[in-house]
């Protein structure tokens, strides 16, 4: 089964990038859809957006115009970037991946997650 | 936006209960339905898709159904183990998502 370790800084300043990767495990980021979500300190999830392997990229509307994803097949691993963050961005990040199984898609494989706190 | 209201926000029950908790989409969204479960300092873990399908290695005693606006996620009896945060998740508007707020499972 495909496994998700995480990578990135754990503190990033106000009005900087907070930028995350995603390493694959048992399995080729060529071969599947990913995806990031978060959660904010005792909060519920949030989906951030998809990358498909074909690189094509869906965002959350909420934070369309600040957040990018990207493959790098060299590493094995998709990315995150998230500019301008706030304080509200602090939360756990975590990547996954998502399965469809007759047009219906769900997030089977989960990454630990990450603290970011935004702070200066 | 597709809006997900579970409920309730908690509940307290006993080992060996049944527990039942409910998911509403402001939308029909068929059966485009996955429930997770979170426990404390850990990662969603998927428990159902498709609203009743269960993934692979998940106990039976968890069993999810409904279709349209309306689902329920069912432990029948509840374990030790199974105290942790529900979350359910409409997959509809792909790829535009959304998550429910979450249904504690406490222990009475």
């Amino acid at each position: 089964q495909v496994q998700l370790q995480q990578s990135g800084p754990g503190l990033v300043k106000p009005s900087e990038t907070l930028s995350l990767a995603c390493t694959v495990s048992s399995g080729s980021v060529n071969s599947y859809y990913w995806t990031w979500i978060r959660q904010s300190p005792g909060k519920g999830l949030e989906w951030l957006g998809y990358i498909y392997y074909s690189r094509s990229t869906y965002y959350n509307s909420s934070l369309k115009s600040r957040v990018t994803m990207s493959l790098d097949t060299s590493k094995n691993q998709f990315s995150l970037s998230l500019t301008s963050v706030t304080a509200a961005d602090t939360a756990v990040y975590y990547c996954a991946t998502v399965a469809t199984t007759r047009g219906y898609s769900y997030f089977d494989f989960w990454g630990p997650g990450i603290l970011v706190t935004v702070s200066s | 936006d597709i809006q997900m209201t579970q409920s309730p926000s908690s509940l307290s029950a006993s080992v060996g209960d049944r527990v039942t908790m409910t998911c509403r989409a402001s939308q029909s969204i068929n059966k485009y339905l996955n429930w997770y479960q979170q426990k404390p300092g850990k990662a969603p873990k998927l428990l159902i898709y498709i609203a009743s399908t269960l993934q692979s290695g998940v106990p039976s005693r968890f069993s999810g159904s409904g279709s349209g606006t309306d689902f329920t996620l069912t432990i029948s009896s509840l374990q030790p183990e199974d105290f942790a945060t529900y979350y359910c998740q409409q997959s509809y508007s792909t790829p535009q998502i959304t998550f429910g707020g979450g249904t504690k499972v406490e222990i009475k």
